[in-house]
C-alpha cells in the first residue's frame, strides 16, 4: 500500500491564481480530511469527507473547495490564491470518523 | 472552549535524559487525547493516545500522563535519543466526531 499520497510536493503561485492539490489513498478509508499547518498554530482542519459524495467544512474553509467523487481521491481546490494561504497542506485519511488519521507527506505552497 | 495549549514551544534535552511536553485543555467533553510525532518533510504520525478512563499509558519509552481534574496531559520520553528529535503535537477530540483540536507543537532536540 502506498498509504496517503499528495501531489505536488511544492508549488509556487501568484496571487489570484487557482490550483488543485491532489490527495489519494489506497486503504479504502471512508474518512478523509485536509489540514493546513502554520508555524506556531498546529494543524487546522479545512474540509473533511465521511464518504464519497459527502463533504463538510472544518475550522478554516474559506478560500478552499473540495469534492469527493470516489473513495480514493479527495482534491483540494484553491479558488483564488492569497498570500495568507501560504502554508503546508496535509491530507489525511482514516477507516472511519472515530479512528486516528493517517497523514500524507504534505504539499508546501507559497503564494506570492 | 476548543483550545489545546501546548508547552514548551521548543525543548533541548541531553541524550539519555527525560523529555517532558505538557498540554492543557478547556473543553471537559474531550475524551480522546493523542500525541503525534512529525519529522521534517513528513506528515504527523500517531505516537500514542489515551482516553480519560486511565491516568497513564506507556508504550516503550513513551508515556502519557493524564490529570482529568487539572485538565492536563503530558508526554514523557524516557532515555531520550537523537532519533527522537522531531516536532511533537498533542491533540484532543470529542466523541465519535473525530475533529482533532491541535496544540501548537513542540520542537524537541536531543543533543548527543
Amino acid at each position: 500500500n502506498a498509504g496517503v499520497t499528495q501531489t505536488p510536493k511544492f508549488q509556487v503561485l501568484k496571487t489570484g491564481q487557482s490550483m488543485t492539490l491532489q490527495c489519494a489513498q489506497d486503504m479504502n478509508h471512508e474518512y478523509m480530511s485536509w489540514y493546513r499547518q502554520d508555524p506556531g498554530m498546529g494543524l487546522r482542519l479545512i474540509h473533511y469527507s465521511v464518504g464519497a459524495g459527502i463533504t463538510d467544512q472544518g475550522e478554516v474553509p474559506n478560500g478552499y473547495n473540495v469534492s469527493r467523487s470516489t473513495t480514493e481521491d479527495f482534491p483540494l481546490r484553491l479558488l483564488s490564491a492569497a498570500p495568507s494561504q501560504t502554508s503546508v497542506y496535509f491530507c489525511a485519511s482514516s477507516r472511519d470518523r472515530g479512528d486516528p488519521p493517517y497523514f500524507g507527506p504534505g504539499t508546501r505552497l507559497l503564494v506570492l | 472552549q476548543q483550545q489545546v495549549k501546548q508547552s514548551p514551544q521548543s525543548l533541548i534535552v541531553q541524550k539519555g535524559g527525560i523529555s517532558i511536553i505538557n498540554c492543557a485543555y478547556e473543553n471537559t467533553a474531550f475524551d480522546y487525547f493523542p500525541w503525534y510525532q512529525q519529522f521534517p518533510g513528513k506528515g504527523p504520525a500517531l505516537l500514542i493516545a489515551i482516553r480519560p478512563d486511565v491516568s497513564e499509558k506507556k508504550e516503550g519509552r513513551f508515556t502519557i500522563s493524564f490529570n482529568k481534574s487539572a485538565k492536563q496531559f503530558s508526554l514523557h520520553i524516557m532515555d531520550s535519543q537523537p532519533g527522537d528529535s522531531a516536532t511533537y503535537f498533542c491533540a484532543a477530540s470529542r466523541g465519535s466526531n473525530y475533529q482533532l483540536i491541535w496544540g501548537a507543537g513542540t520542537k524537541l532536540i536531543i543533543k548527543p
